[in-house]
This record gives structure tokens, C-alpha cells and sequence, in this order.
């Protein structure tokens, strides 16, 4: 079992922060990485695939990068909204067909 | 047009029965996926399929665990014999799998399983 390790466990951000979060997971045998928003009572919504070393991805406020060498994604949320409230999940396919989550980081935007 | 539906939402059993859980995908949407997630844990991916067929079966958790897929449409998740710990949300979400691995998912709303 490999390890997506998903970095702060949980944060609280003032209503128009920006702010930003990190997904580390193996360098090795890396196929894809897909990031999640997750609100309660709710099912996961995609946000990210992400496949090439160096892609930059944007959905309105929300950007996220890729470094496939050292193994690492960061998800950038500018100006946070109190919708924003989630939990954010990253989740990376190897080469091998399987698919290994990170445990989250859970955002709380206080308006 | 409709999304991913999975059926019941709820399921209470009795340990030592079997479940089945269902999954109905997107319209057109070759590839199909489940995960559950436990109590306090994160999300765990537990197999999937292209077309009819699943490539790696090493997610799922024991052999008590079974999933199919007919005619490239439904799938069904089988648990023998529940054990107290197969409690937890079971989800399964859909895509149009030309790349299974790069494609956008789209998921159900999950069935809550209870094993008493």
C-alpha cells in the first residue's frame, strides 16, 4: 500500500484568504493525480486530472501543480469563499491500476 | 441527464448475511469504479471496471468480496457473510473510460451499509 500523504490535516481561513494545500504521493511508477472537493452530506466532486511533470491546472479560483520527479501537488485557492467549506482529496494512480487516496485536508472558510 | 444512481442508500444486516449493492452508471459511461469509506478512515478504492471487465482485483479487501459487471451498464458489489467491520459507505462513480485512469469520475451518492 502506498502513501498519499495530504498536508494541513484541516485549516480555518478567513472569508477572502487565499490558501493553499499539499498532496505528497510516490514518484515512482506515478500514472495520474486526480484532486476532489468533498462538501458533507454530499458525494466527491472532481476538480483535477492531472498527468504531465509541470502541469498547472485552473478551475475559476481554484489552481492546482504538479511535480511528478519530487512527487508532490499543490492546490491553490484564491480569495475562499465560505462555499469553499470542504474537504479536498487527492488520489493517485500508479502504473500498477490502483488507485491510493490521500486522507484530505478539510477547509473551513469563516465568513 | 441522470447521474450516477447507486441502490439502497440504506442497508441494515445482520452479521453473516450476504449484500448486494448496486450501481447504476451514467448513461454511456464505460468505466466503473467503488470505493468505500469506513468510519474515520479515507477513502479506499476497491476495484474497477472497463467495460465488463476489471483489471485488478487486489482492492478489494477479502475474498468475501465480489463485483460484476454485465452487459457494460449495472454492477453489482457483493459482500458474503458481513462481518461488523464492512460497515461503511459504499461508492461508486462512473466515467467515460477512454482513459480510465485520466478520466473525470462522477459519483453516486453512496450506500450507507450497517452490520449489526
Amino acid at each position: 500500500i502506498l502513501n498519499v500523504e495530504q498536508s494541513p490535516q484541516s485549516l480555518h481561513v478567513q472569508e477572502g484568504d487565499s490558501t493553499n494545500f499539499t498532496c505528497s504521493f510516490p514518484s515512482s511508477n506515478f500514472y495520474a493525480l486526480h484532486w476532489y472537493r468533498w462538501e458533507t452530506a454530499k458525494s466527491p466532486e472532481a476538480l483535477f486530472v492531472m498527468t504531465l511533470n509541470g502541469d498547472e491546472k485552473k478551475k475559476g479560483r481554484i489552481s492546482a501543480t504538479l511535480n511528478t520527479k519530487e512527487g508532490y501537488s499543490y492546490l491553490y485557492i484564491k480569495g475562499s469563499q465560505p462555499e469553499d467549506s470542504a474537504t479536498y482529496l487527492c488520489a493517485f494512480w500508479d502504473t500498477g491500476n490502483q488507485f491510493y487516496f490521500g486522507t484530505g485536508t478539510s477547509l473551513t472558510v469563516i465568513p | 441527464g441522470a447521474g450516477v444512481s447507486q441502490s439502497p442508500s440504506n442497508k441494515v444486516t445482520e452479521k453473516g448475511k450476504d449484500v448486494e449493492l448496486r450501481c447504476d452508471p451514467i448513461s454511456g459511461h464505460t468505466a466503473l469504479y467503488w470505493y468505500r469509506q469506513s468510519l474515520g478512515q479515507g477513502l479506499e478504492f476497491l476495484i474497477y471496471f472497463q467495460g465488463n471487465s476489471a483489471p485488478d482485483k487486489s482492492g478489494l479487501p477479502s475474498d468475501r468480496f465480489s463485483a460484476e459487471r454485465t452487459g457494460g451498464s449495472v454492477s453489482t458489489l457483493t459482500i458474503q457473510r458481513t462481518q461488523q467491520e464492512d460497515s461503511a459507505v459504499y461508492l461508486c462513480a462512473s466515467s467515460l473510460g477512454g482513459t480510465s485512469r485520466t478520466d473525470t469520475q462522477y459519483f453516486g451518492p453512496g450506500t450507507r451499509l450497517t452490520v449489526l
